[in-house]
């Protein structure tokens, strides 16, 4: 069974900093492309990042790219997202997906979310 | 530009059936979706894919009520035999070199 477990989501100030962290289970982690999707409250969702399944290849949406940094252990079967000079803007639950192929494709399983507060 | 179009709601009588549809913009009738189902207060959920062609891949668990067809830039989902559990937000999503896009979503009701 394929798991998805975020964590890291927290109240932090305009300006600071957070890392969020996505434990995977129940498939062969590396052969994936994974990614960061976030949706604020009572809004649709937003796409923010996506790597491929080797980690070579990192792509970002224009408003989190410079602040924003994916990254993966395939060791660890765990996603990273490290989020950068945070703006009240970014305030979201943020999940953790999983696609279906080892490069950008679609969505086939997500987790449960964790939700990044900004504010002072 | 890769954009994903949805109705912002719909509504159907319990027991009915229903036809949500996504439109890829101009130039992009070629590409797949995705559909995702959020409902009140959850995570989203995988529903099914749905290439260009018309075939559809459902995720684990998708009851046979849901399938998928596609016409032109329109891609669809229906559900038949309408519960009540059905109500929620449906998404669809697609991709291209480097990006994702997601649709506004579409908001159902079930009376």
């Amino acid at each position: 069974e394929v798991q998805l477990l975020e964590s890291g989501g927290n109240l932090v100030q305009p300006g600071g900093s957070l890392r969020l962290s996505c434990a995977a289970s129940g498939f062969t982690f590396s052969s994936y492309a994974m990614s960061w999707v976030r949706q604020a409250s009572g809004k649709g969702l937003g796409w923010v990042s996506i790597v491929s399944g080797g980690g070579g290849s990192t792509y970002y949406a224009d408003s989190v790219k410079g602040r924003f940094t994916i990254s993966r252990d395939n060791s660890k079967n765990t996603l990273h997202l490290q989020m950068n000079n945070l703006r009240a803007e970014d305030t979201a639950v943020y999940y953790c997906a999983k696609t279906s192929g080892v490069t950008v494709t679609g969505i086939d399983y997500w987790g449960q979310g964790t939700l990044v507060t900004v504010s002072s | 530009q890769l954009v994903l179009t949805q109705s912002p709601s719909a509504s159907a009588s319990l027991g009915a059936s229903i036809k949500l549809t996504c439109t890829l913009s101009s130039g992009h009738n070629r590409y797949a979706i995705a559909w995702h189902q959020q409902q009140p207060e959850k995570g989203p959920r995988y529903l099914m894919r749905v290439n260009s062609d018309g075939s559809h891949n459902k995720g684990d668990g998708i009851p046979d009520r849901f399938s998928g067809s596609s016409s032109g830039a329109e891609r669809y989902l229906t559900i038949s035999s309408l519960q009540s559990e059905d109500e929620a937000d449906y998404y669809c999503q697609t991709w291209g070199t480097g990006i994702w896009v997601f649709g506004g979503g579409t908001k159902l009701t079930v009376l």
